[in-house]
């Protein structure tokens, strides 16, 4: 199993631009989050999906769309990059029951909006 | 969630124990403790959970005091990989998913000296 994919690893935005970040994972677990990581803030859920073709917002949607069409992609989509969302982002994957506690998180990738 | 506190940072001899204390005053009947660890520029890793008694695994145990107000992450082996930031989390497990997230605090960067 490569258990949780992220791509790209880096990326250099402008502000405006759009960009969709990927993540795969391959242990066909239902649930799937993307979380971003920003120095002193700690971890913060974007948006959740519980299943293929449902989502939902976490804390801080804002600026981000996603869409869950098949239970092994869950794709983070930025609509017009600006630099607060210059953060490390993580990608997550869990499945019941022992998704109640243990999340799987992918390597992250790491976004610079100039 | 209930709040943590966690001393900022920790050394260990190579092969030595590592104790981690997490204190959690306030932690609720419901409530677990979580553990999970980062390695610098690695996605978030799962290392153990309990409730009230005492959990053990291969990676490490985890003591609970019987008022529950405080734990104890115990990594009987330290090596050299084992040094990251380690995060205390305490909060009812999500059966729902990832609706609630994880929400990591400031944590403990471990290190292990040669």
């Amino acid at each position: 199993n490569a258990g949780v994919t992220q791509t790209p690893k880096f990326q250099v935005l402008k502000t405006g631009q759009s960009m969709t970040l990927q993540c795969a994972q391959d242990m066909n677990h239902e649930y799937m989050s993307w979380y971003r990581q920003d120095p002193g803030m700690g971890l913060r859920l974007i948006h959740y999906s519980v299943g293929a073709g449902i989502t939902d917002q976490g804390e801080v949607p804002n600026g981000y769309n996603v869409s869950r069409s098949t239970t092994e992609d869950f794709p983070l989509r930025l609509l017009s990059a600006a630099p607060s969302q210059t953060s490390v982002y993580f990608c997550a994957s869990s499945s019941p029951p022992r998704g109640a506690y243990e999340q799987y998180f992918g390597p992250g990738t790491r976004l610079t909006v100039t | 969630d209930a709040k943590t506190t966690q001393p900022p940072s920790m050394d260990c001899a190579e092969g030595r124990a590592a104790n981690l204390p997490c204190n959690h005053s306030t932690i609720s009947g419901n409530e677990y403790v979580y553990w999970y660890r980062q390695i610098h520029s690695q996605g978030p890793q799962y290392i153990i959970h309990g409730l009230k008694n005492n959990e053990t695994n291969e990676m490490a145990s985890l003591i609970i005091t019987e008022d529950r107000k405080s734990s104890t992450l115990i990594l009987p082996h330290a090596t050299l990989r084992d040094t990251a930031v380690y995060y205390c989390i305490v909060r009812v497990p999500s059966y729902g998913g990832g609706a609630d997230g994880l929400t990591f605090g400031k944590g403990t960067h471990l290190i292990i000296q040669p």
